[in-house]
């Protein structure tokens, strides 16, 4: 069964930085791109970074261009987000997802990032 | 990167039919087709329903279909049923990125 686990939400202040992860389990992973995906509280759904199945194309939305940076590590079958200079528009919760061109057919549960002071 | 335009909110009985509109631009909807459509119940992850415009994820109900004319993408339920309820977002490939739409809130009556 599919699994995609998030990891490293929590309370930051506004200015700090924070590193989600997101495990991938149960799905082929390397060959397809990933995305991360948020919501605000009581919003719709954000899309906020992608990256290419080899890593070598990276996108973001202009919302936080210059302050994320996504990776991921196709031998451990992992995706990272970074996230530098946080402000409270930032809080939201954080899904990672399986991209391909047409849509996002795996999701994770997601995890929960609250900037705050 | 302006979100696609959705109707806030729309209303069926159960056993009616309900579509969705879902409008972009030239650059995102117009000009691929790689349309989606996700479901979300509250407290939920969003859940696959359509993807490239049309076509349905293994195990997604058939009531369930898409499809798009120049920037409009639709989706449409027949025959609802209450557990249909939730809130469906529209997403477009953008060339580089992916796009929302605000999302519509369906409600069986």
């Amino acid at each position: 069964e599919a699994q995609l686990l998030e990891s490293g939400g929590g309370l930051v202040q506004p200015g700090g930085s924070l590193r989600l992860c997101c495990a991938v389990s149960g799905l082929t992973f390397s060959p397809y791109a990933m995305s991360w995906v948020r919501q605000a509280p009581g919003k719709g759904l954000e899309w906020v970074s992608g990256i290419s199945g080899d890593t070598k194309t990276t996108s973001y939305a202009d919302s936080v261009k210059g302050r994320f940076t996504v990776s991921r590590d196709n031998s451990r079958n992992t995706l990272c987000l970074q996230m530098n200079s946080l402000r409270a528009e930032d809080t939201a919760i954080y899904y990672c997802a399986r991209a391909l061109y047409g849509g996002h057919d795996h999701w994770g549960q997601g995890t929960l990032v609250t900037v705050s002071s | 990167q302006s979100a696609l335009t959705q109707p806030r909110s729309v209303s069926a009985s159960p056993g009616q039919s309900v579509t969705i509109s879902c409008t972009g631009t030239s650059s995102d909807v117009g000009g691929y087709d790689y349309v989606s459509w996700n479901q979300q119940h509250p407290g939920k992850a969003p859940k696959l329903m359509i993807f490239d415009v049309s076509r349905r994820p293994s195990g997604v109900p058939d009531r369930f279909s898409g499809s798009k004319s120049g920037n409009t993408a639709s989706l449409t339920i027949s025959g609802l049923q209450a557990e249909d309820e939730a809130d469906y977002y529209c997403c477009s490939y953008t060339g580089n990125s992916w796009v929302f739409g605000g999302g519509t809130k369906l409600t069986v009556l």
